[in-house]
């Protein structure tokens, strides 16, 4: 079956970096996007970005933009997601998910299991 | 504040019909963009109930419906169960914030 699997949980300090992974499983790895959403303790759900598997093209969120970069490594179908320059506000679960539809008309099926970023000094 | 405004919280007896709404405006759900719906569980990732308005993916049973109209959209659950206790989170494409996808605030449901 489709599945994503991400990797397991983190601790990182103030201004250090993270890096997540995702590895797809269950389908041709580079035949959809994959999108990186997080959500911070009993908040709602913010989209991060994407990232094409067979072109490694990227696009990012604004609020991200310069702080976060996705990479993929196609040989084990996984998916990277790091962001830099670590600060409280960023502590989360962050979520990989695999797109589907058009890149205007995108929704996400199925989700990773999540992965605990958290932040403190 | 989120680009999509969902009610923070809605409740209904088991049995009953809820329904949630997505507010969006014209960049998005105005614009002629999709409107997706995801459920979540305490604790647990997001899973789609309906993508593309109104299309229920395999294993969604037909008590899960969408509808869009203009720069809203809803998600209406009839024959409340306790199992659908969850946040609803409405999500779709917004072309005035650089190709994002967006997501509504999130709907508290709870069943009385």
């Amino acid at each position: 079956q489709v599945q994503l699997v991400q990797s397991g949980a983190e601790v990182r300090k103030p201004g250090a970096s993270v890096k997540v992974s995702c590895k797809a499983s269950g389908y041709s790895f580079s035949s959809h996007d994959i999108d990186w959403v997080r959500q911070a303790p009993g908040q709602g759900l913010e989209w991060m970005g994407w990232l094409n598997p067979k072109s490694g093209n990227t696009g990012y969120a604004q609020k991200f933009q310069g702080r976060v970069t996705m990479t993929r490594n196609t040989s084990i179908s996984t998916v990277y997601m790091e962001l830099r320059s670590l600060r409280s506000e960023d502590t989360a679960v962050y979520y990989c998910a695999r797109g589907q539809g058009s890149p205007r008309q995108r929704w996400f099926d199925p989700w990773g299991q999540g992965t605990l970023v958290t932040v403190f000094s | 504040q989120s680009v999509l405004t969902q009610p923070p919280s809605v409740s209904g007896a088991p049995g009953q019909t809820v329904t949630i709404s997505c507010t969006g405006s014209s960049s998005n759900l105005g614009a002629g963009y999709d409107v997706h719906w995801y459920r979540q569980l305490p604790g647990t990732a997001p899973k789609l109930l309906i993508f593309n308005n109104n299309a229920r993916p395999s294993g969604v049973p037909d008590r899960f419906s969408g509808s869009k109209s203009g720069t809203s959209a809803s998600l209406a659950i009839t024959g409340l169960q306790a199992e659908d206790e969850a946040d609803y989170y409405c999500q779709s494409y917004d072309y005035m914030l650089s190709g994002s996808r967006v997501f509504g605030g999130g709907t508290k449901l709870t069943v009385l």
